[in-house]
C-alpha cells in the first residue's frame, strides 16, 4: 500500500541551527502539508503546498520556516535556526484531491521527531 | 473558547462495549467533520469524515454530525484490544481552506 515516508525519524540540534525535514509523499499526490504536534498537545497546521508553490499557511509558519520540493518526489520543510519551542513531532502529509467528495483525505507519515536543546 | 474542543480521557472499556467519543466546536464555517486514529509513535490515519450534518456508517464505526449543537461523535460498536489509540477530531470549513483543525485526541484504551 502506497504511503507517506519521512525522514529522519528523530533529529536532536541545537538551538540555533538549521534542520531540515524529508518527506516522500504518495507518487500520484498533488496536495502537500506539514503539520506539527507539540508533546502532549493537539496537530497544529503549518503549510500545504500545491503546484510547486504554498497555497496556505498558518500563523506558525513564519520567516523561520520554509519548504521546497526540491525534485519531482521530496518535500522538505526547513527551520533555518531552531528554537527550544520547536520541539515537536513534525508530519508530513499528502493528498491526491481537495475536493468536497473527499476534502479531508489525507496520508499522513510516521512524523519526524525534533528535539532542539 | 477553544475552537475545537475534545475530551482528553482516557477512556478505559471493556472488550466488546459500545464506544462513545465526542467533539464540539465553535466556528459555524465547519463544514467537513473527520475522524483520525492515532497508534502511539504513528501518524494519524482516517477513519471516516463527513459532511454537513447528518450520520455515516462503515462496519463498526459510525459518525455523527450536529451542526445545530456543534457537536460531532464517533460511536465505535464491539470494541476491540486493536482500537486502542488516540482518537482526534478534526474539522474544515468551506472557503477553499484546506487546513485542518484538529482536537487534543481522546486515549481510548479496550481492556481484552
Amino acid at each position: 500500500e502506497p504511503e507517506v515516508t519521512q525522514t529522519p525519524s528523530h533529529q536532536v540540534t541545537q538551538m540555533g541551527q538549521e534542520v531540515i525535514l524529508r518527506c516522500v509523499p504518495i507518487s500520484n499526490h498533488l496536495y502537500f502539508y506539514w503539520y506539527r504536534q507539540i508533546l502532549g498537545q493537539k496537530v497544529e497546521f503549518l503549510v500545504s503546498f500545491y503546484n510547486n508553490e504554498i497555497s496556505e499557511k498558518s500563523e506558525i509558519f513564519d520567516d523561520q520556516f520554509s519548504v521546497e520540493r526540491p525534485d519531482g518526489s521530496n518535500f522538505t520543510l526547513k527551520i533555518r535556526s531552531t528554537k527550544l519551542e520547536d520541539s515537536a513531532m513534525y508530519f508530513c502529509a499528502s493528498s491526491e484531491t481537495m475536493d468536497r467528495e473527499s476534502p479531508g483525505e489525507l496520508f499522513f507519515g510516521e512524523g519526524s521527531r525534533l528535539t532542539v536543546l | 473558547q477553544k475552537e475545537v474542543e475534545q475530551d482528553p480521557g482516557p477512556l478505559s472499556v471493556p472488550e466488546g462495549a459500545i464506544v462513545s467519543l465526542n467533539c464540539t466546536y465553535s466556528n459555524s464555517a465547519f463544514q467537513y467533520f473527520m475522524w483520525y486514529r492515532q497508534y502511539s509513535r504513528k501518524g494519524p490515519e482516517l477513519l471516516m469524515y463527513t459532511y454537513s450534518s447528518g450520520n455515516k456508517e462503515d462496519g463498526r464505526f459510525t459518525a455523527q454530525v450536529d451542526k445545530s449543537s456543534k457537536y460531532i461523535s464517533l460511536f465505535i460498536r464491539d470494541s476491540q484490544p486493536s482500537d486502542s489509540a488516540t482518537y482526534l477530531c478534526a474539522m474544515n470549513g468551506d472557503t477553499g481552506r484546506r487546513a485542518l483543525t484538529f482536537g487534543s485526541g481522546t486515549r481510548l484504551q479496550v481492556q481484552p
